[in-house]
């Protein structure tokens, strides 16, 4: 059973570009959640989403960040006109299920963003 | 809202020696604890949790942790390390109750480097 799948796992860009972060959850998770590591510090939730539905976006940016996760592929975080601030590793995990908490997530290898 | 503070950003020990890493939480409400370890270029995995009963928690490569309700602390210990135990440690928490239990709020880390 592969893992967590993230690409790219690096990713440069300049000030201005998009940035387009994928995951495909393990086999049979239907929940994905997106976490932020900035330089030295820990992860930092971003969103929680479900097929097709943003559960959480509480830890997103309000602007240029978006996330889905559509009926069909991977769940896609966007950032649009990238600052050097968003230069950060993201992870992706997933999870069978999220009720009752305690539930496991299982991490991908994460994508490293260089904003140039 | 919770935070976690990992008090040692890095461990140095010699193979076979013992180590303790040290994790403090503080939360308003009932927390679960989790250690997640990444090894170097590699997503997070988990190693070892606390959801209930037994306030003393092992996993299968010898490392443990206790939950220490009192001091608020979940510290790591592992009686004698191995060189591939280098790599960096991560605690963190999730609300027991609540609409956001599948958050988790991770400390900084704390990388463990084993020498020969």
């Amino acid at each position: 059973n592969a893992g967590v799948m993230q690409n790219p796992r690096h990713l440069v860009r300049r000030r201005g570009q998009e940035a387009r972060l994928r995951c495909s959850p393990m086999k049979g998770h239907s929940h994905v959640y997106w976490y932020r590591q900035l330089p030295e510090e820990g992860l930092k939730f971003m969103v929680y989403l479900q097929k097709e539905n943003i559960i959480d976006e509480s830890g997103m940016p309000k602007e240029r960040f978006s996330a889905e996760f559509p009926k069909e592929g991977p769940s896609i975080l966007r950032i649009q006109q990238v600052v050097r601030g968003d230069s950060a590793a993201y992870f992706c995990a997933s999870s069978q299920t999220s009720a009752g908490g305690g539930e496991t997530q299982y991490f991908g290898p994460g994508t490293r963003l260089l904003v140039l | 809202a919770q935070s976690v503070t990992q008090l040692d950003s890095q461990v140095p020990v010699f193979e076979e020696a013992p180590v303790e890493l040290r994790c403090n939480y503080s939360s308003s409400v009932s927390v679960y604890l989790f250690w997640y370890v990444q090894y170097p270029n590699q997503g997070l995995q988990l190693l070892l949790k606390y959801l209930s009963g037994s306030t003393l928690v092992k996993s299968i490569n010898g490392f443990e942790a206790e939950f220490n309700k009192s001091q608020t602390s979940f510290h790591l210990r592992k009686p004698s390390v191995h060189i591939s135990d280098t790599a960096e440690y991560f605690c963190a928490v999730s609300e027991r109750s609540g609409g956001s239990n599948y958050k988790l709020t991770f400390g900084k880390g704390t990388l463990l480097t084993v020498n020969p």
